[in-house]
């Protein structure tokens, strides 16, 4: 059983290029989340999908986030004209629909973005 | 902005020793859950501990809630180097929610 993967695992920019990430979740995980995490401290919330519905994406720093998840599977974080303060981490994670016992989250190695 | 703090920051301890750390929040949640991070790699759910319950065991980890103070603790038992990683407190507003992170305890075990 293959846990949640990442691609690339480090991805170098320059400022002003555009990044796409890509995240397969666990196979039958109905929720997404994307996280950022800046060296030294925890993950922060970017967005969360339910199938292919974005139904939060109240942690998106800008316009130029944008994340897709069209068929309710493979989901894919793009950054347009990267700055420098968006060098960080990305996580993405999965987890079956929450229920009533809570909402463990599967999380990825994560894509190590550094913008020069 | 991250919705709870962690305590300490950093920890340094030797094989075989506990480990306590602390992690305070500050709204109403469902339910709080510990993760591990080892360096370099992805976070790894630990525990889940409910808002209606008040302390929760699993192998070596201990992990208690009050949510009248808005906080909760893990404890680690007879730690092993293996056991050295950052470890943070995340906390849901609602099952099936979002998580909001703590800033982490870096711990180190000596062997």
């Amino acid at each position: 059983g293959a846990g949640v993967s990442q691609s690339p695992r480090y991805k170098v920019a320059k400022r002003g290029q555009d990044v796409a990430l890509r995240c397969d979740p666990i196979s039958g995980h109905v929720s997404l989340f994307w996280y950022q995490q800046a060296l030294g401290q925890g993950p922060e919330f970017l967005t969360y999908f339910q199938n292919e519905a974005q139904l939060d994406k109240s942690g998106l720093p800008s316009d130029r986030f944008f994340a897709e998840r069209p068929e309710g599977s493979v989901s894919t974080l793009k950054i347009q004209r990267t700055q420098q303060e968006d060098s960080a981490v990305y996580l993405c994670a999965s987890s079956t629909t929450g229920t009533s016992g809570g909402n463990e989250q599967f999380f990825g190695p994560g894509t190590r973005l550094t913008v020069l | 902005s991250q919705q709870g703090e962690e305590d300490p920051q950093a920890l340094s301890i030797q094989e075989g020793e506990n480990a306590t750390m602390n992690c305070s929040y500050k709204t109403s949640i469902n339910n709080l859950q510990w993760y591990r991070q080892n360096s370099g790699r992805g976070l790894v759910h630990l525990i889940l501990i409910r808002s209606n319950e008040r302390e929760k065991h699993s192998g070596r980890l201990r992990v208690t809630l009050d949510t009248s103070k808005k906080s909760s603790s893990l404890l680690i038992t007879a730690s092993r180097a293996a056991d050295t990683a950052s470890y943070f407190c995340a906390t849901s507003k609602a099952a099936g929610n979002k998580l909001t992170f703590g800033g982490g305890t870096r711990v180190l075990v000596k062997p």
